[in-house]
């Protein structure tokens, strides 16, 4: 049972160009949660996601990031005019249930803007 | 502002030693507590949670402490070994969902 993917592990963007990320969560959960993490801190929530609805979004920067799971396929973090502070690494988890169920994360994309 | 505060932010241990973190909470809505570990270029993997309705949780060499009234939690890990050596977050979410609000992280490096 293949655990969340994430892809593509590096990314690298010059100042001004799009991110795209992906994740495919395990297999049976619907919910999908994106995460950021800089160097040496913790991660940050981004946005909470189900098949075609963004529950929860608090997290996320209103201008540039936005965020999809489509009813098939992969869920989407998107990055538009990427600048060198969104250098970082971003997770994402999914699990089964909504509600205090175990998050089970990928292992990221370390996006690099130069 | 931060609603988990987790420290140390660095630990070292020698082998067969006890490490402990801690974390301390302010969102009284809180009420269930993971413990992540995250080893170099890996996402966090899950390694014990608890619920407030308990004081204390203990899988094989690890073991959380959780005190309500203090709105702490810790984790503790015994026989403490090389391969223990990793960054671990606490964290903390509420029934509205499974947005966690992680602590700062602590790194943890045990000596041989």
């Amino acid at each position: 049972n293949a655990g969340v993917m994430q892809n593509p592990r590096h990314l690298v963007r010059r100042r001004g160009q799009e991110a795209r990320l992906r994740c495919s969560p395990m297999k049976g959960h619907s919910h999908v949660y994106w995460y950021r993490q800089l160097p040496e801190e913790g991660l940050k929530f981004m946005v909470y996601l189900q098949k075609e609805n963004i529950i929860d979004e608090s997290g996320m920067p209103k201008e540039r990031f936005s965020a999809e799971f489509p009813k098939e396929g992969p869920s989407i973090l998107r990055i538009q005019q990427v600048v060198r502070g969104d250098s970082a690494a971003y997770f994402c988890a999914s699990s089964p249930l909504g509600t205090n169920s175990p998050l089970h994360f990928g292992n990221g994309t370390r996006l690099t803007v130069t | 502002q931060q609603q988990v505060k987790q420290s140390p932010q660095s630990l070292i241990v020698q082998k067969g030693g006890i490490s402990i973190i801690n974390c301390a909470y302010e969102n009284t809505a809180f009420d269930y507590f993971p413990w992540y570990q995250q080893f170099p270029g890996k996402g966090p993997a899950l390694l014990i949670a608890i619920r407030p309705d308990v004081s204390e949780k203990k899988e094989g060499r690890f073991t959380i402490s959780f005190n309500k009234s203090a709105k702490q939690f810790s984790l503790h890990i015994m026989d403490s070994q090389p391969g223990d050596s990793a960054t671990y977050f606490c964290a903390a979410s509420n029934n509205a969902g499974n947005m966690l609000t992680f602590g700062g992280g602590t790194r943890l490096m045990v000596k041989p």
